[in-house]
């Protein structure tokens, strides 16, 4: 089966400019997660859909960061107007569900932000 | 909210040997899952083992097994006969059984393991 697809895999931009992430998740996962990994940290999870509802958004900063998942599908993370911190990787992961199981993430090859 | 901390940075380990990475995490809850994850340099993290709270057994998944210590929050990761493709940063994560806490996870920040031939 394919795997999550991200694009674009690379992104420098000038501090204060927009920028858009696209994530394609496993065909039939219901759940959805963007998260945010700083250059030697852990991944941190910025937002959670079940299908095209959110379930968790409690660490994004809602001032500059916005995200949807049409149809239940696809999903695109926005960041305007970026800043130097946002330089990150930006995983997207897909999951069948959260509930009822150990169920794994399933994750994307990922976005580097660069942020000059 | 739930914490996870992989206190060694970076381990290493001779080609064949074998290698243990900590991981604890600190949480109320009684139901959870643990992970353990592996992302290789360049590559995609994926799924290495996986443990159910309520199961005492110990996952072990081929070469990697886990001590599953509940009491002590404590949930290492073990690689016997380490090979040079086990090499990468290995991420342990903690996942809420809550459907209330939407399932959330909790990574920790990471061991880097360098395997040498």
């Amino acid at each position: 089966e394919a795997g999550v697809a991200q694009s674009p895999r690379y992104k420098i931009i000038e501090k204060r400019q927009s920028v858009a992430f696209w994530c394609n998740p496993i065909s039939g996962h219901a759940t959805l997660y963007w998260y945010q990994q700083i250059l030697g940290q852990g991944p941190k999870l910025l937002i959670q859909f079940q299908n095209n509802g959110v379930v968790d958004d409690s660490q994004l900063p809602k001032d500059r960061f916005s995200a949807e998942r049409l149809k239940g599908v696809d999903s695109t993370l926005k960041i305007q107007p970026a800043k130097l911190e946002d330089s990150a990787v930006y995983l997207c992961a897909s999951s069948l569900g959260f509930s009822g199981g150990p169920y794994e993430q399933y994750f994307g090859p990922g976005t580097r932000l660069t942020v000059t | 909210a739930q914490t996870v901390t992989q206190s060694q940075p970076e381990m290493s380990v001779q080609e064949a040997e074998t290698v243990t990475l900590s991981c604890t995490y600190d949480t109320s809850e009684s139901d959870y899952y643990l992970f353990w994850y592996k992302q290789p340099p360049s590559r995609q993290m994926i799924l290495v083992i996986r443990q159910e709270a309520y199961k005492q057994q110990n996952a072990t998944e081929n070469r990697f097994s886990v001590n599953f210590q509940k009491a002590a929050k404590s949930f290492s990761l073990k690689i016997s006969d380490s090979q040079l493709g086990d090499a990468a940063m290995y991420f342990c994560a903690y996942r809420s059984a809550f459907t209330a806490n939407a399932g959330k996870s909790t990574f920790g920040d990471g061991t880097t393991l360098t395997v040498k031939p």
